[in-house]
């Protein structure tokens, strides 16, 4: 089945640029998957940061878009976010998940939902 | 942009039923499908409910979405509620381009 794995520091200074990868296996490139990043604050709720399309396209929050690049390597089998000049506000558990369109290309899946979620990584900013 | 509010927290009894509301701030509920995850505590969010009324395969059916046009809002209602139904529960949608979820409810089951 399609599996998630986040990786990457768990500690990024102010200012500097926060880096993650998220590996997937299990899953073929059908057209209907939108991989996504979205991030969770200490005790708060879900936030959307962005996600790519099968063709490279990607769609970022309103919030982060000027600070913000998903990238997908399809030949390694794994999407990426950076997001630059972080703050404190930053902190969060960053998860990768797989948002699929209104069909399922390949295999099973959830319609217009996430239906696959990394474990989350915790990343935090400080000096 | 749009948001999507939902109460901080609801309390009920086992064996009850609880709805939780997800109102929209701008555009209508109907336009595009509302989803719904559930979130414990160290784990990541599950979903319950996907277009709006659907649930995924190993769901119970008590668990149950709808939307209401009139005040532009999705429910999730879940009844004879279990003591393992305590959980943080998180509306999502989108915009075509954009996603929200909402600030997310917390299910005490008391």
């Amino acid at each position: 089945q399609v599996q998630l794995q986040e990786s990457g520091p768990g500690l990024v200074q102010p200012s500097g640029t926060l880096s993650l990868t998220c590996a997937v296996s299990g899953a073929s490139y059908s057209g209907s998957e939108l991989w996504s990043w979205v991030r969770q604050a200490p005790g708060k709720g879900l936030e959307w940061i962005g996600q790519i399309y099968h063709g490279g396209r990607a769609d970022y929050s309103p919030s982060l878009w000027s600070r913000v690049t998903i990238s997908l390597d399809k030949s390694k089998n794994q999407f990426s976010l950076r997001l630059k000049f972080v703050t404190a506000a930053d902190t969060a558990v960053y998860y990768c998940a797989r948002r699929n369109r209104g069909f399922c290309g390949g295999g099973s899946c959830i319609p217009n939902a996430f239906d696959i979620w990394g474990q989350g990584t915790m990343v935090t900013v400080s000096s | 942009n749009f948001m999507l509010t939902q109460p901080h927290s609801v309390s009920e009894s086992p064996g009850k039923t609880v709805t939780i509301s997800c109102t929209r701030s701008s555009g209508s509920i109907a336009s595009n499908f509302v989803q719904w995850y559930q979130q414990r505590p160290g784990s990541s969010p599950t979903t319950v409910i996907y277009e709006d009324s659907q649930r995924p395969s190993g769901v119970p059916d008590r668990f149950s979405g709808s939307i209401d046009t009139s005040s532009n809002s999705a429910s999730l209602s879940i009844s004879g509620l279990k003591t393992d139904d305590e959980a943080d529960y998180y509306c999502q949608s989108s915009d075509g381009t954009t996603v929200a979820f909402g600030g997310g409810t917390k299910l005490n089951v008391l």
